[in-house]
């Protein structure tokens, strides 16, 4: 079964460190540009960040750029996002979703909601 | 950036009807254009891919239409299991900025 499955969220203050994951299965993982999205509850989506199949090339949205770093483990099929410096802003459910080679995201996670308290 | 703004934020239809939505780009981006759906609850869900491709496994009363800076994502005849939001997202360029989105009521 293809799948992306996240995990880390939670409840964080404002300031502090978090580490998303999220696990790929049933598909060619290293083949794939991945991606995070968020969206606050009760809003619309936000694109957060991109990375292409080696790590070798990253791209953020200028809210979390410095603050948020994007990686991945081909070997482990897994997918990360380093949340430094939480604000209350960013509190969303993230999700974790593969890019096809047509650019569009194919494949989604079913989210990890991060909560950041001020 | 390239800013995505969609048109309605809501709509309410019956079922049967055939509904548009349209979304329309700051600047031109050819067919880059992707489709989604949201059901309540859930994460998105890819209809529409390169401005006018349906995605496997989409019903075909899904479509999409336009390049440049407009485009159009129409459902033929509505079903009850259309109650969702849609956004439209550009793949063009970084930020890959969505649509605010269009809540579909039935």
């Amino acid at each position: 079964e293809v799948q992306l499955v996240e995990s880390g969220g939670g409840w964080v203050q404002s300031g502090e460190s978090l580490r998303l994951s999220c696990a790929a299965s049933g598909f060619m993982f290293s083949r794939n540009w991945m991606t995070w999205v968020r969206q606050v509850p009760g809003q619309g989506l936000v694109w957060v960040a991109d990375i292409n199949q080696d790590g070798s090339e990253k791209k953020y949205v200028d809210s979390v750029k410095g603050r948020f770093t994007i990686s991945r483990d081909n070997a482990k099929r897994s997918l990360y996002l380093q949340m430094n410096s939480l604000r209350s802003e960013d509190t969303a459910t993230y999700y974790c979703a593969a890019l096809n080679d047509l650019d569009a995201l194919d494949i989604w996670g079913q989210g990890t909601m991060v909560t950041v308290s001020s | 950036d390239i800013q995505m703004t969609q048109s309605p934020s809501s709509l309410s239809a019956s079922v049967g009807a055939r509904v548009t939505i349209t979304c329309r780009a700051s600047q031109n981006i050819n067919h880059f254009l992707n489709w989604y759906q949201q059901k309540p609850g859930k994460a998105p869900n890819l209809l529409i891919y390169l401005g006018s491709n349906l995605q496997t496994g989409v019903p075909s009363r899904f479509s999409g239409s336009g390049s440049g800076t407009e485009f159009i994502l129409t459902i033929s005849s509505l079903q009850p299991e259309d109650l969702a939001t849609y956004y439209c997202q550009q793949p063009y360029t970084t930020p890959k900025i969505f649509g605010q989105g269009t809540k579909l009521e039935i």
